[in-house]
């Protein structure tokens, strides 16, 4: 079956710096990617819609300027945590679509000390 | 390792009840979730049954926890057409340095027929 691969699986970083997320699509092309985060003891939330080849989609609420977002082949989605804070620490999770399927990364554990 | 398992695909007439059923492994669970995608668009969070409730009623939705059997099912009743898009049961990990991270099963498709 289709398979989504999201590196690192586990990240800690220090305040201040950046930190990359690749979201690949191993043996499908994905022309769109959600990101989502998690936040403790709380659901999923969408952050924002990947689109190849044109910027990405933000939800409310979510500051693009700090969590960039770059589709620059069909195949890889990556996001960027710039300037990471201690309360920026959270699971992070990428999903491709495949016609009416969906499909996850493993997920990005990302610790800010 | 953890994992989740539920099946691909259940077809239901509209007005009827549909049941999405769910498997996981890891028994230390804090919270279980449902989600719906509808084609194109990001998850949604449906509901979500802490580990200590047998069920949840939410509306047309009931959640059904067995934590013995570690079974998880989501009923919809009166389903709408509106309704057809893929569920995803998770789970959330409590594995060594996974504590917290969600685990998806591969998510089921309901297709509502009029």
């Amino acid at each position: 079956g289709a398979v989504v691969s999201q590196h690192p699986s586990r990240v800690i970083c220090k305040s201040g710096t950046s930190v990359k997320i690749e979201c690949r699509s191993l043996d499908f092309q994905a022309t769109t990617m959600f990101w989502y985060r998690q936040f403790p003891k709380k659901s999923l939330m969408l952050m924002a819609t990947s689109n190849e080849g044109s910027k990405a989609t933000y939800e409310q609420g979510v500051e693009k300027d700090k969590f960039l977002i770059n589709h620059a082949s069909l195949t890889l989605s990556t996001l960027t945590v710039t300037s990471a804070h201690p309360e920026d620490s959270s699971f992070y999770i990428c999903s491709a679509d495949l016609g009416a399927e969906a499909f996850f990364g493993q997920g990005t554990r990302l610790t800010v000390v | 390792g953890e994992d989740v398992e539920q099946s691909l695909f259940l077809s239901v007439r509209e007005g009827d009840s549909s049941v999405i059923n769910c498997t996981y492994t890891d028994s230390s669970s804090t919270y279980l979730y449902w989600y719906k995608q509808e084609p194109g668009a990001g998850l949604q969070l449906l509901t979500y049954i802490f580990s200590n409730m047998d069920m949840k009623q939410d509306q047309r939705l009931t959640v059904l926890l067995n934590k013995k059997d570690k079974h998880l099912s989501l009923r919809i009743a009166d389903t709408q057409t509106g309704d057809s898009a893929i569920y995803f049961c998770a789970e959330t990990s409590n594995y060594g340095g996974s504590q917290g991270n969600l685990i998806f099963g591969k998510g089921t498709k309901l297709s509502v027929k009029p």
